[in-house]
């Protein structure tokens, strides 16, 4: 059973730092792209950031760029995302996701969704 | 950067009728890489369709995903009381990006 487990939410102050970590199981995790997506409190899906699966690939959304980092170490079955200088519209619960395209290059689909950490950034 | 609109907003129907879902790209999805999710309250989103009309693992056949370049349809034959949730479309590949979403409502 493929299981994402997303740790390191929590409330921060604007200007500040905050490292996301997701750890997977229950699938070949150096196979698969992943993905963080985010959502604010009553709001839609936002992408914001995928990694290929032996990060030859990275993209960011553009609200982010330059702002956030997206990692993985494949031999702890593992997805980060930094996040430095963060905003009031950062907020949001963050999940990680698989791509469903095995050995993709590029970012496909997103079959399996994480439950979220809740990222709240507040003064 | 690939803008998704989808329309309408909210959809209201009752169970059993036929629901027609539009996602419109602000530019041409390359090789059909669109997809649809469903989303229910406090729940993650769940994978429907893929490159624009593959069903994902066990979907059922009620959903069916349509549509090529810059229009494409999600449509649900006959409404589930479980199909009552918010749709979202998204255009992956170099730079993925999501719809604002369509919620569908019971009437």
């Amino acid at each position: 059973e493929v299981q994402l487990v997303e740790s390191g939410g929590g409330l921060v102050q604007p200007g500040r730092s905050l490292r996301l970590s997701c750890a997977a199981s229950g699938f070949t995790f150096d196979d698969y792209a992943m993905h963080w997506v985010r959502q604010a409190p009553g709001k839609g899906l936002e992408w914001v950031s995928g990694i290929s699966w032996n990060s030859g690939s990275i993209g960011y959304a553009d609200s982010v760029k330059g702002r956030f980092t997206i990692s993985r170490d494949n031999a702890k079955n593992s997805l980060y995302l930094q996040m430095n200088s963060l905003r009031a519209e950062d907020t949001a619960l963050y999940y990680c996701a698989k791509d469903l395209s095995f050995g993709g290059v590029s970012l496909g689909p997103i079959d399996y969704w994480g439950q979220g950490t809740l990222v709240t950034v507040s003064s | 950067e690939i803008v998704l609109t989808q329309s309408p907003g909210t959809l209201s129907l009752s169970p059993g009728e036929r629901a027609t879902l539009s996602c419109r790209a602000s530019q041409s999805v390359s090789s059909s890489y669109l997809a649809w999710y469903q989303q229910k309250p406090g729940q993650a989103p769940r994978l429907l369709i893929y490159g624009a009309s593959s069903r994902a693992t066990g979907i059922p056949d009620r959903f069916s995903g349509s549509g090529s370049g810059t229009d494409f349809t999600l449509t649900i034959s006959r409404l589930e009381p479980e199909d009552f949730a918010v749709y979202y479309c998204q255009q992956y590949g170099s730079s993925p990006a999501f719809g604002q979403g369509t919620k569908v409502e019971i009437k």
